[in-house]
């Protein structure tokens, strides 16, 4: 079991739906991260958190909306999706921002979302 | 602009051999990091390795080393005697200097260990 845990595993949406991904994270870390992972493409980082407050918007659609109520969690709100929307979508984490130093961005398995 | 490009799209290598998957990087950047992560099956990356740009040793983990080439802006990473849990998809990673969180990721390579 990793020490970031994302859930759904799996979710299939329509257009017009709203549904919610879920991250949580059982490492005592301050910064959480959202990256989309297309087929075919590298991975995009789409928000960051740090100590609670968004400090990166990738240029990222409003039909993603990111919510970090606290340290150990954070969503991904989902709204009127479209079809090019599908993708994996990865959660991590680091001890703050600066502990890229060395690399140690803790990823989830990520939630598989499919758009119709 | 920063860019990673990795040319290997797909290899395959035998079980216990040595292989080397191939980064470049193009950045203007004095002070910069790179990053090597694995991504099993399940989803998840794993972190392997970091090399900082002012390092002059070349960074060594366990079974994992990279060989770093500043001058040709290469960032190769080396697996010692492979295993069949090392088949994976293998991104290689920039962040434009040391305590950026903007990991800028490449396509990645497919490795396939053959027992």
């Amino acid at each position: 079991e990793t020490g970031v845990t994302q859930t759904p595993r799996h979710l299939v949406m329509g257009m017009t739906n709203k549904k919610s991904l879920k991250c949580e994270q059982h490492l005592g870390h301050n910064a959480m991260y959202w990256y989309k992972q297309s087929a075919k493409k590298p991975l995009e980082l789409m928000f960051v958190y740090s100590l609670e407050e968004r400090v990166e918007n990738n240029s990222v659609p409003s039909r993603f909306s990111p919510e970090c109520p606290n340290s150990s969690h954070l969503f991904l709100h989902l709204h009127t999706l479209q079809p090019e929307d599908s993708a994996l979508y990865l959660c991590a984490s680091s001890q703050g921002l600066a502990g890229l130093y060395t690399g140690e961005l803790f990823f989830g398995e990520g939630s598989r979302l499919t758009v119709l | 602009a920063q860019k990673i490009t990795q040319t290997q799209p797909g290899m395959f290598v035998q079980e216990k051999e040595a292989v080397t998957l191939d980064c470049t990087y193009d950045t203007s950047d004095q002070s910069y990091g790179l990053f090597w992560y694995k991504q099993p099956s399940s989803g998840e990356m794993i972190f392997l390795i970091y090399q900082g740009s002012y390092d002059e040793q070349n960074a060594t983990e366990g079974r994992y080393s990279l060989n770093f080439q500043k001058a040709r802006k290469s960032a190769n990473l080396v697996i010692s005697a492979s295993q069949l849990g090392d088949s994976a998809m293998y991104f290689c990673a920039m962040s434009r200097n040391f305590s950026s969180y903007k990991l800028i990721f490449g396509s990645g390579t497919r490795l396939l260990v053959r027992p």
